[in-house]
């Protein structure tokens, strides 16, 4: 049991490029999300898919757009990043309930 | 909307207790958590607890509720210096449907010998 895995783990982008931020899990979970942290500001949620096939916008979606693939799978894709989008992003997961699973992080530094 | 306030530092020396205070504004609240964020690593649920419970203990912790306050801590018990982390209070309201949280900015905890 993997748990959620992100990928890449470390990833570093000129202004204006583009890319995609990979989460899965494997523990059936209907619900997954995008947060970033930055610090001094705790999590803010970037969107969240509540069950496969839905997507909806979270505090800070601007600048970002997901793709729930499966249930599975939930990626996060910036398709013209901005040095204010230098961040450690965070995917999680959720089945209906108490607890939110985290994966390990991409820092993402954006020149 | 909702709110969740947490002082964001703690210093304590070894052997001492810890206590961390958040505060949260949504009444309607259910559940209320505390993870915990290592270095270089995501959150981890430490513990929750209903919101129809004043206190719930495991092992080094104590979580107390004051829900007329809206108010929650987290004590840790003779603190050690691998307790030394990020603390992230959550409040999850009675919205039904999708399960959002809402975090705090987060606790660092320092411990020191």
């Amino acid at each position: 049991n993997a748990g959620v895995t992100q990928t890449p783990k470390f990833q570093v982008l000129k202004t204006g490029q583009s890319m995609t931020l990979q989460c899965a899990q494997d523990m059936n979970h209907n619900s997954m999300y995008w947060y970033r942290q930055d610090p001094g500001m705790g999590l803010r949620l970037i969107y969240y898919s509540a069950s496969e096939g839905t997507t909806d916008k979270g505090e800070v979606p601007n600048g970002y757009n997901v793709s729930r693939l499966n249930k599975r799978e939930f990626s996060l894709r910036l398709e013209s990043a901005a040095p204010s989008q230098t961040s450690v992003y965070f995917c999680a997961s959720a089945s209906s309930g108490n607890e939110q699973f985290f994966g390990p992080g991409t820092r993402l530094t954006v020149l | 909307g909702e709110d969740v306030e947490q002082s964001l530092f703690l210093s304590v020396r070894e052997g001492d207790s810890s206590v961390i205070n958040c505060t949260y504004t949504d009444s309607s609240s259910t559940y209320l958590y505390w993870y915990k964020q290592e270095p270089g690593a995501g959150l981890q649920l430490l513990t929750y607890i209903f919101s129809n419970m004043d206190m719930k203990q495991d092992q080094r912790l104590t979580v107390l509720l004051n829900k007329k306050d809206k108010h929650l801590s987290l004590r840790i018990a003779d603190t050690q210096t691998g307790d030394s982390a990020i603390y992230f209070c959550a409040e999850k309201g009675n919205s039904g449907g999708s399960y959002i949280p809402t975090f705090g900015r987060g606790t660092s905890l320092i411990v020191h010998p």
